[in-house]
Protein backbone atom coordinates (compact mmCIF):
# COMPACT_ATOMS: atom_id res chain seq x y z
CA UNK A 1 0.00 0.00 0.00
CA UNK A 2 1.27 3.78 -0.51
CA UNK A 3 2.05 5.80 2.09
CA UNK A 4 3.44 9.21 3.04
CA UNK A 5 4.73 9.43 6.62
CA UNK A 6 5.68 13.04 8.26
CA UNK A 7 7.52 13.75 11.29
CA UNK A 8 6.54 15.64 13.83
CA UNK A 9 3.17 15.77 13.36
CA UNK A 10 3.49 18.67 15.46
CA UNK A 11 6.34 21.35 16.57
CA UNK A 12 6.12 24.31 18.34
CA UNK A 13 8.73 26.94 17.96
CA UNK A 14 9.81 30.83 18.68
CA UNK A 15 10.92 33.35 15.92
CA UNK A 16 13.56 33.08 14.28
CA UNK A 17 14.34 29.38 15.23
CA UNK A 18 15.46 27.22 12.24
CA UNK A 19 12.90 23.94 11.55
CA UNK A 20 13.05 20.98 9.85
CA UNK A 21 10.71 18.74 8.85
CA UNK A 22 10.50 15.13 7.46
CA UNK A 23 8.44 13.29 5.22
CA UNK A 24 9.28 9.69 3.63
CA UNK A 25 7.16 7.30 1.26
CA UNK A 26 6.63 4.14 -0.09
CA UNK A 27 5.10 4.28 -3.38
CA UNK A 28 4.76 2.06 -6.13
CA UNK A 29 5.76 4.46 -8.97
CA UNK A 30 7.46 7.22 -7.97
CA UNK A 31 7.11 10.60 -10.10
CA UNK A 32 7.85 13.31 -7.78
CA UNK A 33 7.19 14.66 -4.36
CA UNK A 34 5.44 17.96 -3.31
CA UNK A 35 5.53 20.41 -0.38
CA UNK A 36 2.12 22.15 0.24
CA UNK A 37 1.30 25.21 2.90
CA UNK A 38 -2.30 24.59 4.72
CA UNK A 39 -3.37 27.68 6.24
CA UNK A 40 -7.04 28.00 6.44
CA UNK A 41 -8.64 25.50 3.75
CA UNK A 42 -6.87 24.94 0.28
CA UNK A 43 -3.44 23.30 0.31
CA UNK A 44 -0.85 26.22 -1.58
CA UNK A 45 2.27 24.83 -3.64
CA UNK A 46 5.32 25.49 -2.50
CA UNK A 47 8.11 22.84 -4.19
CA UNK A 48 7.88 19.80 -6.72
CA UNK A 49 11.23 17.68 -6.68
CA UNK A 50 12.22 15.28 -8.66
CA UNK A 51 15.68 14.09 -8.88
CA UNK A 52 18.06 13.38 -5.67
CA UNK A 53 20.30 16.08 -4.19
CA UNK A 54 18.66 18.86 -6.26
CA UNK A 55 17.95 21.84 -3.37
CA UNK A 56 14.86 23.96 -4.53
CA UNK A 57 14.81 27.28 -2.52
CA UNK A 58 12.45 29.97 -2.07
CA UNK A 59 13.29 32.70 0.09
CA UNK A 60 13.75 30.99 3.91
CA UNK A 61 12.29 27.63 2.37
CA UNK A 62 14.13 25.15 0.83
CA UNK A 63 13.76 21.31 0.78
CA UNK A 64 16.35 18.29 -0.60
CA UNK A 65 15.44 15.37 -2.15
CA UNK A 66 17.20 11.76 -1.35
CA UNK A 67 15.66 8.91 -3.92
CA UNK A 68 17.64 6.33 -2.47
CA UNK A 69 16.43 6.73 1.27
CA UNK A 70 13.11 7.52 -0.05
CA UNK A 71 13.06 10.96 2.19
CA UNK A 72 12.93 14.53 2.29
CA UNK A 73 13.19 17.19 4.40
CA UNK A 74 11.82 20.92 4.41
CA UNK A 75 13.41 23.41 6.48
CA UNK A 76 12.57 26.69 7.20
CA UNK A 77 15.04 29.33 8.24
CA UNK A 78 14.16 32.20 10.72
CA UNK A 79 10.75 31.43 11.33
CA UNK A 80 8.05 34.04 11.37
CA UNK A 81 4.09 34.11 13.06
CA UNK A 82 3.04 33.83 9.19
CA UNK A 83 5.26 30.48 8.75
CA UNK A 84 2.38 28.75 11.31
CA UNK A 85 0.59 26.50 9.31
CA UNK A 86 0.11 22.37 8.57
CA UNK A 87 2.69 21.71 6.05
CA UNK A 88 1.77 18.76 3.87
CA UNK A 89 4.03 16.33 1.73
CA UNK A 90 2.83 14.33 -1.54
CA UNK A 91 3.94 11.62 -3.72
CA UNK A 92 2.98 11.72 -7.18
CA UNK A 93 2.48 7.83 -7.87
CA UNK A 94 2.51 7.14 -11.86
CA UNK A 95 -0.01 4.99 -13.43
CA UNK A 96 -0.13 3.24 -16.35
CA UNK A 97 -2.34 4.89 -18.75
CA UNK A 98 -3.78 8.06 -17.09
CA UNK A 99 -0.84 9.72 -15.31
CA UNK A 100 -0.98 10.08 -11.74
CA UNK A 101 -2.76 9.96 -8.51
CA UNK A 102 -1.20 12.16 -5.02
CA UNK A 103 -1.00 10.76 -1.66
CA UNK A 104 -0.56 12.47 0.80
CA UNK A 105 0.82 12.69 4.33
CA UNK A 106 -0.96 13.43 7.34
CA UNK A 107 0.95 16.54 7.57
CA UNK A 108 3.41 18.60 10.45
CA UNK A 109 1.05 21.01 12.66
CA UNK A 110 3.91 24.24 12.90
CA UNK A 111 3.07 26.96 15.87
CA UNK A 112 5.44 30.03 15.47
CA UNK A 113 5.50 32.08 18.85
CA UNK A 114 6.01 35.72 18.53
CA UNK B 1 -7.39 33.25 -14.11
CA UNK B 2 -10.27 32.35 -12.01
CA UNK B 3 -9.27 29.56 -9.43
CA UNK B 4 -11.36 26.56 -8.91
CA UNK B 5 -14.97 26.92 -7.11
CA UNK B 6 -16.42 24.99 -4.74
CA UNK B 7 -20.06 25.80 -3.06
CA UNK B 8 -21.28 25.24 -0.74
CA UNK B 9 -18.37 26.34 1.93
CA UNK B 10 -20.41 24.94 5.11
CA UNK B 11 -22.60 22.42 5.23
CA UNK B 12 -24.22 20.76 8.39
CA UNK B 13 -26.62 17.61 8.14
CA UNK B 14 -28.28 15.31 10.31
CA UNK B 15 -26.82 11.60 9.88
CA UNK B 16 -29.30 9.80 7.43
CA UNK B 17 -29.32 12.77 5.33
CA UNK B 18 -28.51 13.66 1.93
CA UNK B 19 -25.66 16.01 0.57
CA UNK B 20 -24.24 17.54 -2.46
CA UNK B 21 -21.45 19.36 -3.60
CA UNK B 22 -20.46 21.22 -6.42
CA UNK B 23 -17.01 21.88 -8.14
CA UNK B 24 -16.28 24.05 -11.09
CA UNK B 25 -12.12 24.02 -12.31
CA UNK B 26 -9.87 25.81 -14.05
CA UNK B 27 -11.00 26.56 -17.87
CA UNK B 28 -9.12 24.11 -19.55
CA UNK B 29 -8.44 21.93 -16.88
CA UNK B 30 -9.19 18.19 -18.15
CA UNK B 31 -8.51 16.42 -14.67
CA UNK B 32 -10.70 17.24 -11.78
CA UNK B 33 -10.07 15.12 -8.05
CA UNK B 34 -12.15 15.38 -5.47
CA UNK B 35 -10.47 14.42 -1.80
CA UNK B 36 -11.99 14.14 2.14
CA UNK B 37 -9.63 15.58 4.51
CA UNK B 38 -10.37 14.69 7.87
CA UNK B 39 -9.72 16.90 10.89
CA UNK B 40 -5.78 16.56 11.81
CA UNK B 41 -5.49 14.03 8.57
CA UNK B 42 -3.89 14.53 5.08
CA UNK B 43 -5.99 15.02 1.88
CA UNK B 44 -7.45 11.47 0.69
CA UNK B 45 -8.69 11.10 -3.14
CA UNK B 46 -12.09 10.00 -3.09
CA UNK B 47 -11.55 10.13 -6.68
CA UNK B 48 -10.45 11.10 -9.90
CA UNK B 49 -11.27 12.24 -13.65
CA UNK B 50 -10.06 12.59 -16.61
CA UNK B 51 -12.24 14.68 -18.68
CA UNK B 52 -15.70 13.15 -17.87
CA UNK B 53 -14.73 9.57 -17.38
CA UNK B 54 -13.62 8.70 -13.87
CA UNK B 55 -10.22 7.21 -13.85
CA UNK B 56 -9.57 6.16 -10.40
CA UNK B 57 -12.55 6.31 -7.80
CA UNK B 58 -10.62 2.88 -5.41
CA UNK B 59 -11.34 4.65 -2.34
CA UNK B 60 -14.66 6.19 -2.92
CA UNK B 61 -17.30 4.35 -0.59
CA UNK B 62 -19.33 3.35 -3.15
CA UNK B 63 -22.49 2.55 -0.88
CA UNK B 64 -23.10 5.96 0.06
CA UNK B 65 -20.61 8.60 -2.14
CA UNK B 66 -21.45 9.25 -5.71
CA UNK B 67 -19.70 11.76 -8.17
CA UNK B 68 -19.75 12.70 -11.46
CA UNK B 69 -18.66 14.73 -14.19
CA UNK B 70 -20.81 14.96 -17.04
CA UNK B 71 -19.79 17.49 -19.65
CA UNK B 72 -16.42 17.26 -18.51
CA UNK B 73 -15.99 20.63 -16.52
CA UNK B 74 -18.52 20.85 -13.67
CA UNK B 75 -18.65 18.05 -11.27
CA UNK B 76 -20.84 17.22 -8.18
CA UNK B 77 -19.85 15.05 -4.87
CA UNK B 78 -23.04 12.84 -3.70
CA UNK B 79 -23.47 10.97 -0.21
CA UNK B 80 -26.52 9.46 0.59
CA UNK B 81 -27.21 8.84 3.56
CA UNK B 82 -24.62 10.70 5.71
CA UNK B 83 -22.66 8.91 8.42
CA UNK B 84 -21.17 11.02 11.37
CA UNK B 85 -17.43 9.94 10.16
CA UNK B 86 -17.94 11.57 7.07
CA UNK B 87 -17.60 14.88 8.77
CA UNK B 88 -14.33 16.87 7.13
CA UNK B 89 -13.59 19.54 4.43
CA UNK B 90 -13.83 18.25 0.91
CA UNK B 91 -11.68 19.72 -1.02
CA UNK B 92 -11.71 19.52 -5.42
CA UNK B 93 -8.29 20.31 -7.44
CA UNK B 94 -8.13 20.51 -10.99
CA UNK B 95 -4.81 19.75 -13.30
CA UNK B 96 -4.14 20.67 -16.96
CA UNK B 97 -3.50 16.66 -17.09
CA UNK B 98 -3.02 13.28 -15.39
CA UNK B 99 0.57 13.90 -15.80
CA UNK B 100 0.63 17.58 -14.42
CA UNK B 101 2.68 17.93 -11.51
CA UNK B 102 0.64 20.67 -10.18
CA UNK B 103 -3.00 20.71 -8.24
CA UNK B 104 -4.58 23.65 -8.09
CA UNK B 105 -7.11 23.36 -5.24
CA UNK B 106 -10.50 25.04 -4.12
CA UNK B 107 -11.49 26.41 -1.07
CA UNK B 108 -13.39 23.31 0.20
CA UNK B 109 -16.40 22.29 1.73
CA UNK B 110 -16.70 21.78 5.18
CA UNK B 111 -19.12 19.34 6.31
CA UNK B 112 -20.65 18.73 9.63
CA UNK B 113 -22.65 15.37 10.11
CA UNK B 114 -24.71 15.61 13.47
Amino acid sequence: EDKVVQSPLSLVVHEGDTVTLNCSYEVTNFRSLLWYKQEKKAPTFLFMLTSSGIEKKSGRLSSILDKKELFSILNITATQTGDSAVYLCAVANLRDNYGQNFVFGPGTRLSVLP
Amino acid sequence: EAGVAQSPRYKIIEKRQSVAFWCNPISGHATLYWYQQILGQGPKLLIQFQNNGVVDDSQLPKDRFSAERLKGVDSTLKIQPAKLEDSAVYLCASSWSGFSYEQYFGPGTRLTVT
